[in-house]
This record gives C-alpha cells, sequence and structure tokens, in this order.
C-alpha cells in the first residue's frame, strides 16, 4: 500500500522567513503526481502546488516551491517570505494510479505557525 | 469554479441511527472520494468512486458504505452510527484519471458528532 508520511509534528517561523515542510513517500509505481494543500482554521481544503514524477523540473506556484527528490522519494513545500496568513495545517498528498483508478492519499498534515 | 456541496455543515446523531452524508459535485467529474479527519490522524480514505455505481474501498472502510446513482452525487451511508465514528468528513471530487495533475476539489466538511 502506499504511504505518505509527514513527521513534523508542528513548525514555527518568523514572519518573511522561508520554511521548509517535509514529506516522504512510498511507492513501487513509476507514474505518480504529488500535492499540497492547505487547510486554515476555517477548514476549507486549498490546493497549493503539484509535481509529477516524471517533471524535469521542481514545481513553482508563487512563494510556493517544491524540493522534488525522486531517487529519496521526498517531495518537501519550501514556502518563502511567510506571512501570518500562511498559519494553517499542510498536507502532503499522492495519487497512484491503482489499475484503471486513482487513489489520493493524505499524509498525517504539519501544523504551521507563523509568528509576527 | 467547481463546487463540492455537502449536505450538512453539522450534524448530530444518535447511536444505533442510520445517517446519510450527501456530496453533490457540479463539474461533471468522474472520480469522487469520501475522507474522514481526525486530529493527529490526517486524512483518512473511507471510499471512493471512479464512475456511476463504480467504488472502492479505501483505508477504513468498516462501518461504512457508499452510494453513486448519478455522476453528481456520492453518499456515505453509516449502517448504524457509533460513537467512534464522530470525526470531520470531507467530500472530494476530480476529474479522470487521465489528467494526473488535476487536483481534487473539496466540500465544506461536515462535522459529525454521534452521541
Amino acid at each position: 500500500a502506499q504511504k505518505i508520511t509527514q513527521t513534523q509534528p508542528g513548525m514555527f517561523v518568523q514572519e518573511k522567513e522561508a520554511v521548509t515542510l517535509d514529506c516522504t513517500y512510498d511507492t513501487s509505481d513509476p507514474s505518480y503526481g504529488l500535492f499540497w494543500y492547505k487547510q486554515p482554521s476555517s477548514g476549507e481544503m486549498i490546493f497549493l502546488i503539484y509535481q509529477g514524477s516524471y517533471d524535469q523540473q521542481n514545481a513553482t506556484e508563487g512563494r510556493y516551491s517544491l524540493n522534488f527528490q525522486k531517487a529519496r522519494k521526498s517531495a518537501n513545500l519550501v514556502i518563502s517570505a511567510s506571512q501570518l496568513g500562511d498559519s494553517a495545517m499542510y498536507f502532503c498528498a499522492t495519487r497512484f494510479i491503482t489499475g484503471a483508478n486513482s487513489k489520493l492519499t493524505f499524509g498525517k498534515g504539519i501544523t504551521l505557525s507563523v509568528r509576527p | 469554479d467547481v463546487k463540492v456541496t455537502q449536505s450538512s455543515r453539522y450534524l448530530v446523531k444518535r447511536t444505533g441511527e442510520k445517517v446519510f452524508l450527501e456530496c453533490v459535485q457540479d463539474m461533471d467529474h468522474e472520480n469522487m472520494f469520501w475522507y474522514r479527519q481526525d486530529p493527529g490522524l490526517g486524512l483518512r480514505l473511507i471510499y471512493f468512486s471512479y464512475d456511476v455505481k463504480m467504488k472502492e474501498k479505501g483505508d477504513i472502510p468498516e462501518g461504512y458504505s457508499v452510494s453513486r446513482e448519478k455522476k453528481e452525487r456520492f453518499s456515505l451511508i453509516l449502517e448504524s452510527a457509533s460513537t467512534n465514528q464522530t470525526s470531520m468528513y470531507l467530500c472530494a471530487s476530480s476529474p479522470t484519471t487521465g489528467r494526473m495533475s488535476t487536483e481534487a476539489f473539496f466540500g465544506q466538511g461536515t462535522r459529525l458528532t454521534v452521541v
């Protein structure tokens, strides 16, 4: 079975600094996608960034970038210039092909707190 | 914009009741998912459906069933609610697997309390 691991229990960062949120995954499938979602205290799930397993370059979306190390099976999210509004729970997710279907699996999440 | 709507934001049910959680999406997505979210455990997949009347078990299907009679609607059923099913339930949808890069879109969640 596929497994997503987010081991950092909680992270703190000073406003305007960068922070890295870790994610590792375990799969034998050659084709998969990696996603990061943000969940603020309001509870909505907000998609942030996507990385495909065959993508040659690391994905970037504004202040978000993904440090993708395929051989190590890691897909860490980097948030640059942190803002107070970045305080939230962050989830790493992977999408694998299982037969004809695509199962989306999430990690346990990491809580990020941005200090003023 | 894609919209995924869950029928209730908050729900309180009694132990032993049969509970229906409804989810509707308006973007003709093939895939739909039900997750439960508990503190420290993240989102755990209960069931997912990749087409009308098609379903697959997720990681924690015990005590749950699902129904997908129409493409836009995916129902989660608790056959006999128990207190350990008190949780936040999240529904999501996404297009077909041929578009791996497309993210899943989530509903606002249903906080279910079983007393």
